[in-house]
């Protein structure tokens, strides 16, 4: 079956400017996850969805970022007034539960690599 | 102490040979343990996941767990050039937030 997808692939925009960047993880897993990941690093958490539910979001680097997944299945990141420090490449990643042992294997995404010019 | 620490290497083994990976976590609740390899400039693949004590093999990786150590370990046998990629420990407490160590770069010498 399909992956994780993520669109756009590839973001340029301007300092100031809003961002969306989506996920539309596999299909019937409950659990998606979004990472911001630096270059020579592990993916670093931002927060969790669980079903439409956003039940963690203590990874988010202040209040320009959002999440939203509101009929629990794609994802939307919003990053509003966008900095040169947002550069980096966001992944999001999905699994079947994000609490039950066994079901909370995640699965990634290909990435959307954002530039702040 | 950051909470899933790995050596970030770069690890060199000839082809053929053991390569072994180590990751130490901080949070002893921690229940569930994955190693991702990434390629570079591709996204985190899936190779183990291990949740209980002792040795999970799967192939030619074998995965170990030592909660009292707080330990975690990847064995990799009959190492392939095809192998050379960062290999990320990832540990889960329980709740949502999965952590991801920093990854160690193996390197296979053909």
């Amino acid at each position: 079956g399909a992956g994780v997808s993520q669109s756009p692939r590839y973001k340029v925009t301007k300092r100031g400017q809003d961002v969306a960047l989506r996920c539309d993880p596999i299909s019937g897993h409950v659990s998606l996850y979004w990472y911001r990941q630096a270059l020579g690093q592990g993916p670093e958490f931002l927060t969790y969805f669980n079903y439409e539910a956003q039940q963690d979001k203590s990874g988010l680097p202040n209040d320009r970022f959002s999440a939203e997944r509101p009929e629990g299945s794609i994802s939307t990141l919003t990053i509003q007034r966008t900095e040169q420090r947002d550069s980096a490449m966001y992944r999001c990643a999905s699994s079947l539960s994000g609490r039950a042992l066994y079901d909370n294997e995640q699965f990634f995404g290909p990435g959307t690599r954002l530039t702040v010019l | 102490q950051k909470e899933v620490e790995q050596n970030s290497g770069p690890l060199s083994v000839p082809e053929g040979a053991i390569a072994s990976l180590n990751c130490t976590y901080s949070d002893r609740v921690s229940q569930s343990f994955f190693w991702y390899r990434q390629y570079s400039g591709k996204s985190p693949e899936l190779i183990m996941s291990i949740y209980s004590n002792g040795d999970k093999e799967d192939g030619r990786f074998t995965a170990q767990l030592n909660k009292a150590s707080q330990y975690v370990s990847l064995l990799i046998r009959d190492s392939q050039p095809s192998d050379s990629a960062t290999y990320l420990c990832a540990v889960n407490t329980g709740g949502f937030k999965t952590i991801f160590g920093a990854g160690t770069r193996l390197f296979v010498k053909a």
